[in-house]
């Protein structure tokens, strides 16, 4: 069946480093739907990005993914982590149902 | 806008007890899920529903039974609460079954003595 793999359950860095998060999937679909929630601290997970496009960069709030089909990823990114990025991202993949990672607690710090 | 309530906040209960949660949105959604979030494993789809008195079972769904009473709300049954079990259960709606966003309530917050 469908999967999504996150590798990293945790990552620290200091406010004003680049921000990668690592996302892979494993699907029967040609056309998959790729999500990334954000869940802050006492908050509900709420949607932060969605593509379907392969090799299309996807764009909200400083953050940017881009599919990419041939490597079956969309890692999350950031030029500039601010102390308010610190949550717990979950990357998900729309195949008949929605599947989410295990989730990465990113944890910025001055 | 619209809101997703989710009651109660926090349950605590017995071993063996049955517990109910429930959910209510005002978005005229039509698709409702429910999903448990457990540290370092991510949120696991226990049951969801594309309409009223639909039910779809999702990974994990033993232990659990769920009811969609009509298209606003949609309600969790834990059948038989499992000692020192701790979790919070998420209610969330979508318009469909596609690639639209789900939208979250804010939990319930589940102990089990």
């Amino acid at each position: 069946g469908d999967s999504v793999t996150q590798t990293e359950g945790l990552v620290t860095l200091t406010e004003g480093l680049p921000v990668m998060l690592n996302c892979t999937y494993q699907t029967i679909y040609s056309n998959p739907f790729l999500f990334w929630y954000v869940q802050h601290l006492n908050e509900s997970p709420r949607l932060l990005l969605k593509s379907f496009t392969d090799n299309k960069r996807t764009e909200h709030q400083g953050f940017h993914a881009t599919l990419h089909k041939s490597s079956s990823s969309f890692h999350l990114q950031k030029s500039s982590a601010q102390l308010s990025d610190s949550a717990l991202y979950y990357c998900a993949h729309m195949g008949y149902k929605l599947t989410f990672g295990t989730g990465t607690s990113l944890l910025v710090d001055p | 806008g619209g809101i997703i309530t989710q009651t109660p906040k926090f349950l605590i209960g017995q071993e063996g007890q049955k517990l109910t949660l429930k959910c209510q949105q005002n978005f005229n959604h039509d698709t409702m899920y429910w999903y448990r979030q457990d540290s370092g494993k991510g949120l696991r789809l226990i049951y969801y529903s594309i309409t009223e008195n639909d039910l779809q079972k999702g990974d994990l769904s033993e232990g659990y039974d769920a009811s969609r009473e009509k298209k606003s709300s949609f309600s969790l049954t834990v059948t038989s609460a499992q000692k020192n079990e701790m979790a919070v259960f998420l209610c969330a709606s979508s318009s469909g079954t596609g690639a639209e966003r789900l939208f979250f309530g804010h939990g319930t917050k589940l102990s089990v003595l």
